[in-house]
Order: structure tokens, then C-alpha cells, then sequence
């Protein structure tokens, strides 16, 4: 089974700073089964990036991914006020069907 | 829109067995999987498995092999999740999502179903 890590646990920036969180897979994971999620407190998770790199709709072009085997990231441009969250990585890995999520990372007002 | 609306919060005893529902509109319900996913209070998400509701096959993450249902219900487009044996462990957030066309992450999530266990 794939292990997912992601790093670091929490990032305190400010906003209008950059942010860059990385996901790490214990073995190569295909670009198309990567994804990312946001969550914000007491809401569900959303879909920022899908197939590593490709933006789920709705999601501003200030959110980027990128990445392959086992390296993957995440890039946050410039902080928004709302941009202020946690954020999963997730795979998939098929016979049989598992989806597995990272541990997440944490975005917080510096 | 699509939508996924789950049931209310449920109060379990430990030893007991919870059903969380989740009805899904705004699309074809049998042309996409569901997935279930849970979180615990402070923690990370965990895949709990995933129902294919045309068919109604299921694929379910070892973890819960032997406690958990997945069922479905084609006539009113909801899924099912039912926890047995429950323990304080089991106390978080059930969401249903719905698996993307290609099936490999999750595209439109509900608000979630907070299960608490307690004695």
C-alpha cells in the first residue's frame, strides 16, 4: 500500500506570500491518480487539483500543481485571506480500488 | 446543481450499529461511484471505500472489512453506510463523494454526518 507524506505539517505565512507544500509517496504514483483537497474549518473537503496538475473548476489560477513518480506539490501563488486551510493530497491506486490521503498540511496567518 | 445531502448527526452506544445516508441529485446517480470517507475529531481524512451504484459492488478498505455496509437505493439516488460494532474510535465525520468520471479522486462532496459514540 501506498503511504503518503506530506510536508511540512504546518506553514505560517502571511498573505500575499507564496506557499509551496509538497507530497511524497512512498512508491511511484501515476499523475493522472494525484489529487489535492482543501478543507476549511467545519466545511467538507474540496477539489483543488486533479491529475496532478489540472484545476478542478471554479479554482482561481493562483492554485497550481505539479509533480511526478513520487514528488508532488502544490503551489499557492499569493495567500488570499481565504486561502487559509488545510490541504490533503490524495491517490489512487486500482486491483483492488484504494484511495489513500496524506496526513495534511496546515496553512495559518503568520 | 449536483448535490449530495447526507442524514443528520447520530448519538451511538459502543456495541451498536449506525446508517448514514447520503442522496444524491443534479446527475445521473447510477453513472458515477461513491465513495465514503471519515474523520475523526482533529485528524486527517480515511478512505472507508467505495460503492459503484449501478451494480451496487462495493470495495472496502481493509481497515473495515467486516463492519462496514455500503448499500444503495436506485429508486431515491441514495447510498448507504452502515458502521456495526461501534467504539468510541468510530466517533467522526462521515462524508459521501462522488468519484470523478474516470473514478480516480473525488469531485463533489457532502456536508458530512457527525456520528458520536458514547456509553
Amino acid at each position: 500500500e501506498i503511504v503518503l507524506t506530506q510536508s511540512p505539517g504546518t506553514l505560517s505565512l502571511s498573505p500575499g506570500e507564496r506557499a509551496t507544500l509538497s507530497c511524497r509517496a512512498s512508491q511511484s504514483v501515476s499523475s493522472s491518480y494525484l489529487a489535492w483537497y482543501q478543507q476549511k474549518p467545519g466545511q467538507a473537503p474540496r477539489l483543488l487539483i486533479y491529475g496532478a496538475s489540472s484545476r478542478a473548476t471554479g479554482i482561481p489560477d493562483r492554485f497550481s500543481g505539479s509533480g511526478s513518480g513520487t514528488d508532488f506539490t502544490l503551489t499557492i501563488s499569493r495567500l488570499e485571506p481565504e486561502d487559509f486551510a488545510v490541504y490533503y493530497c490524495q491517490q489512487y491506486g486500482s486491483s483492488p480500488p484504494i484511495f489513500t490521503f496524506g496526513p495534511g498540511t496546515k496553512v495559518d496567518i503568520k | 446543481q449536483v448535490q449530495l445531502v447526507q442524514s443528520g448527526a447520530e448519538v451511538k452506544k459502543p456495541g451498536a450499529s449506525v446508517k448514514v445516508s447520503c442522496k444524491a441529485s443534479g446527475y445521473t446517480f447510477t453513472s458515477y461511484y461513491m465513495h465514503w470517507v471519515r474523520q475523526a475529531p482533529g485528524q486527517g481524512l480515511e478512505w472507508m471505500g467505495i460503492i459503484n451504484p449501478s451494480g451496487g459492488s462495493t470495495s472496502y478498505a481493509q481497515k473495515f472489512q467486516g463492519r462496514v455496509t455500503m448499500t444503495r437505493d436506485t429508486s431515491t439516488s441514495t447510498v448507504y453506510m452502515e458502521l456495526s460494532s461501534l467504539r468510541s474510535e468510530d466517533t467522526a465525520v462521515y462524508y459521501c463523494a462522488r468519484c470523478s468520471t474516470s473514478c480516480n479522486y473525488m469531485d463533489v462532496w457532502g456536508k458530512g454526518t457527525t456520528v458520536t459514540v458514547s456509553s
